[in-house]
């Protein structure tokens, strides 16, 4: 257990929706980080933040946004949602930057 | 463009047969460099980071090594248990960016 926790685990949608996963990071970390995976294209970083503001951004599609709250825990919005949005979403914690602790990941599914 | 290309894509090995995982990356400007393991349906798990060229770090079976070019990780008389997906990344220097590799497979057989 990496100690960051991230719900839903699982999510049906249908495309054109939008939908909200959640990440709560280890205690003590300021740094937030959002994943996406999927089978022909590998871990894609999306997004940093570092103690409520964005730090770096991949490549993140404008249909994609996410933010970090007071209390450090973080949300990824996805939205207009298409079948290729389909994949696992990771999110990571990290203290330093030197090494990332990733949660379990929720799977996403867009019918 | 930063890039990370790992080799090969998949990886049998027979228990206590030692061997290298490869990993070549094109970044402008090297902040750091990460080997991840990962587990399927799990999320990675961090295994080092290497800083600058020359630099060596190990871990019980696992020894990974840098260079201006490349990273190796070097897995000695691997168990059955080391059987994972071995993930590389780099973060680029000034865009804090994270570049990961599609993965090696290893499977180890007992």
């Amino acid at each position: 257990d990496s100690g960051v926790t991230q719900t839903p685990k699982h999510l049906i949608t249908a495309t054109g929706q939008r939908v909200t996963l959640r990440c709560s990071p280890r205690s003590g970390d300021l740094s937030v980080y959002w994943y996406q995976q999927s089978l022909d294209q590998g871990l894609q970083f999306l997004i940093q933040y570092y103690n409520g503001e964005e730090r770096a951004k991949g490549n993140i599609l404008e249909r994609f946004s996410a933010q970090q709250f007071p209390d450090l825990h973080s949300e990824l919005n996805l939205s207009s949602l298409e079948l290729g949005d389909s994949a696992l979403y990771f999110c990571a914690s990290s203290l330093s930057g030197n090494e990332q602790f990733f949660g379990p990941g929720t799977r996403l599914t867009v019918l | 463009e930063d890039q990370v290309t790992q080799s090969p894509e998949a990886l049998r090995l027979q228990e206590g047969e030692s061997s290298s995982l490869n990993c070549s990356y094109t970044v402008s400007g090297l902040r750091g460099l990460f080997w991840y393991r990962q587990d399927p349906g799990k999320g990675p798990e961090f295994l080092f980071t290497l800083y600058s060229a020359g630099e060596e770090k190990e871990k019980e079976r696992l020894k990974a090594t840098l260079t201006k070019k490349e990273s190796f990780l070097h897995i000695t008389a691997p168990k059955p248990e080391d059987s994972a997906t071995y993930l590389c990344a780099v973060q680029a220097m000034r865009s804090y960016k994270y570049i990961f590799g599609t993965g090696t497979r290893l499977k180890v057989l007992a």
